[in-house]
């Protein structure tokens, strides 16, 4: 089974902050991997597939890179509504996998 | 416009059986990978299985906290999803999401339905 580590588990940050978050696989995914962004009480939303690629609507702000088994989620300029938890996910091999999410607070 | 509406969630005791649903619309389930994602109270999110599209024979996958107690089924004529639960445990307590997948680059879930919750407790 591929294990997908998030870090940080928890980021403190503050609005127009450059924010970075990194996941590692435990083999390597190519570009198999997306990211999600959660708000409390809410469906997650995807922000980024295969690795780098920017879902439609979402903000340029937000950013992807890597393949094999590092990848990495930026956000350029942190706002107000970015604050939220974010989890990366494995689409290569099954099971199909997230990250342990990295929580973006104040 | 693509919507998914989970139901079904319930309190039910250990052992029991549930079955919850995820009613589509604005496309049709039949073309699109499903998965069903599940999240435990303050916990992070876990895939619990998929089914194929009808060109791949409407095939499963599930993560092995489930397999042999869970299996996805889809209904054509209501356009409708489901996910059966059988000899639940505590430990399978979560709000369950059922996403619909844009193919392409591992088959992404690009919609999610709002979650119905789970309580498996005596």
């Amino acid at each position: 089974d591929i294990q997908l580590t998030q870090s940080p588990s928890f980021l403190s940050a503050s609005v127009g902050d450059r924010v970075t978050i990194t996941c590692r696989a435990s083999q390597g995914i190519s570009s198999y991997l997306a990211w999600y962004q959660q708000k409390p009480g809410k469906a997650p939303n995807v922000l980024i597939y295969a690795a780098s690629t920017l879902q439609s609507g979402v903000p340029s702000r937000f950013s992807g890179s890597g393949s094999g088994t590092e990848f990495t989620l930026t956000i350029s300029s942190l706002q107000p509504e970015d604050f939220a938890t974010y989890y990366c996910q494995q689409l290569l091999g099954y099971p199909l996998s997230f990250g342990g999410g990295t929580k973006v607070e104040v | 416009e693509v919507q998914l509406v989970e139901s079904g969630g319930s309190l039910v005791q250990p052992g029991g059986s549930l079955r919850l649903s995820c009613a589509a619309s604005g496309f049709s389930l039949s073309d699109h990978y499903m998965d069903w994602v599940r999240q435990a109270p303050g916990k992070g999110l876990e895939w619990v299985g998929r089914i194929r599209s009808k060109p791949h024979s409407h095939s499963t996958e599930y993560a092995a906290s489930v397999q042999d107690r869970f299996t996805i089924s889809l209904d054509d004529s209501d356009n409708s999803l489901y996910l059966q639960m059988n000899s639940l445990k505590t430990e399978d307590t979560a709000v369950y999401y059922c996403g619909k997948t844009r193919y392409g680059a591992g088959n992404y879930i690009e919609h999610w339905g709002q979650g119905t919750r789970v309580t498996v407790s005596s």
